[in-house]
């Protein structure tokens, strides 16, 4: 099967701007997870999201959104950027089915720079 | 907020060596993963034990946890310049507002030299 991909794999914007990011889960996985890679302040999660619905999400402002779509592809979407926001994002998808969190597999992960 | 912290924060060694790479973590858990990552590049799953069980090979991989000192420990054995990454525990936490959601510890920085 197919990874997790993730578009792009890098991006460059300015403050104010806002920007989409694009991530396709291995077939067949139905939840898709959003974190966060900062040097300061480590992976932290942002949402998840199983069959189109949200169901758990970090604490991050509500500048930082996402959606899925009825094929598993998710998008997360930052509006407002701020220099803050530069940072690897990575999403991680696996089955879904469970409720508790099993293994989950990362894409490469999108460079965002804010400048 | 970090759940896990990890020690040591950096660590080199020459190849052959083995390396160990602590974990310890704040609440109760279904699981907890490793993870490895080059150079800020995408995570790549290790080697996952579930909150039951004590201790998990996998190839030169050896896991441990005690979840009554909240801890887990990854052993790679006869480490060689390729395993040079950072290394990352992850944890499933107990609780249905916690699917899908891994809790990462700051990682340690493995360096393998030749």
């Amino acid at each position: 099967k197919a990874g997790v991909t993730q578009t792009p794999r890098y991006l460059i914007k300015t403050r104010g701007q806002q920007v989409t990011l694009s991530c396709s889960p291995i077939s067949g996985h139905r939840s898709v997870s959003w974190y966060q890679q900062t040097p300061g302040q480590g992976l932290q999660f942002l949402f998840e999201y199983f069959s189109e619905t949200q169901r758990n999400k970090g604490n991050f402002p509500g500048r930082f959104s996402g959606r899925q779509f009825s094929n598993s592809r998710s998008e997360m979407n930052v509006s407002t950027l701020e220099l803050g926001d530069s940072a690897l994002y990575l999403c991680a998808s696996t089955y879904g089915g469970q409720t508790i969190t099993d293994t989950q597999y990362f894409g490469p992960g999108t460079r965002l720079t804010v400048l | 907020s970090q759940q896990g912290e990890e020690d040591p924060q950096a660590l080199s060694i020459q190849e052959g060596e083995n390396a160990t790479m602590n974990c310890s973590y704040k609440t109760s858990i279904n699981n907890l993963q490793w993870y490895r990552q080059n150079s800020g590049r995408g995570l790549v799953h290790l080697i996952l034990i579930r909150s039951n069980e004590r201790e998990k090979h996998s190839g030169r991989l050896r896991v441990t946890l005690d979840t009554s000192k909240k801890s887990s420990s990854l052993l790679i054995t006869a480490s060689r310049a390729a395993d040079t990454a950072s290394y990352f525990c992850a944890t499933g936490v107990v609780g249905s507002s916690n699917t899908g959601k891994l809790i990462f510890g700051q990682g340690t920085t493995l360096q393998v030299k030749p």
